[in-house]
């Protein structure tokens, strides 16, 4: 099975800073990768699917690139709104692997 | 709007059995495949299972396969859970979720809020 890798575990940074989290492939899943936000306590939501397009109502200031097996998503500006844990998931295939999450706080 | 109100979970002794439900509204519930994610305390997402729209193809890990079945009733817009030989590492809260196709290969753009599972005696 395809394992997916991401990092940091965890990361700590100023508003405005730009942050990029980064998500591996064991094999490569062309752009069938999708990212998800969930902030404490709540529900998770889709923030980016196909590697790259936004979801619809997610502000543009997140951005997702990659393919194969090397993804990232990026946070151009960071908010305070955007503390939460950042999750990529695979789904060119079963198993619909989600990686082991990021979690962003604001230093 | 959609709409993904779980229920079902509960308490359960290791080697026992549950069924989680799921009652969608506001989409077409045929036309979308569905899957359960579960999150145990303190951790990170865990893929269950997933189901096409038509309940004809359905997926599992290793983890749950053998032990857990999905399945659908889309005359009742209703996704199900069964659950059986429960061990303690399947203690979580288990989101029902909607796919943005029909088939899995696809994101997930919809999450009910969940419903716990504790195994234990």
């Amino acid at each position: 099975d395809i394992q997916m890798t991401q990092s940091p575990s965890s990361l700590s940074a100023s508003v405005g800073d730009r942050v990029t989290i980064t998500c591996r492939a064991s094999q490569g899943i062309s752009n069938y990768l999708a990212w998800y936000q969930q902030k404490p306590g709540k529900v998770p939501k889709l923030l980016i699917y196909a590697a790259s397009t936004l979801q619809s109502g997610v502000p543009s200031r997140f951005s997702g690139s990659g393919s194969g097996t090397d993804f990232t998503l990026t946070i151009s500006s960071l908010q305070p709104e955007d503390v939460a844990t950042y999750y990529c998931q695979k789904y060119n295939s079963a198993p619909l692997t989600f990686g082991g999450g990021a979690k962003v706080e604001i230093k | 709007e959609v709409q993904l109100l779980e229920s079902g979970g509960g308490l359960v002794q290791p080697g026992g059995s549950l069924r989680l439900s799921c009652a969608a509204s506001g989409f077409t519930f045929s036309s979308y495949a569905m899957s359960w994610v579960r999150q145990a305390p303190g951790k990170g997402l865990e893929w269950v299972s997933t189901i096409s729209g038509s309940g004809g193809s359905t997926y599992y890990p290793d983890s749950v396969k053998g032990r857990f079945t999905i399945s659908r009733d889309n005359s009742k817009n209703t996704l199900y859970l069964q659950m059986n030989s429960l061990r303690g590492e399947d203690t979580a809260l288990y989101y029902c979720a909607k796919l943005r196709s029909e088939v899995v290969v696809a994101a997930t753009n919809h999450w009910g809020q969940g419903t716990l599972v504790t195994v234990s005696s």
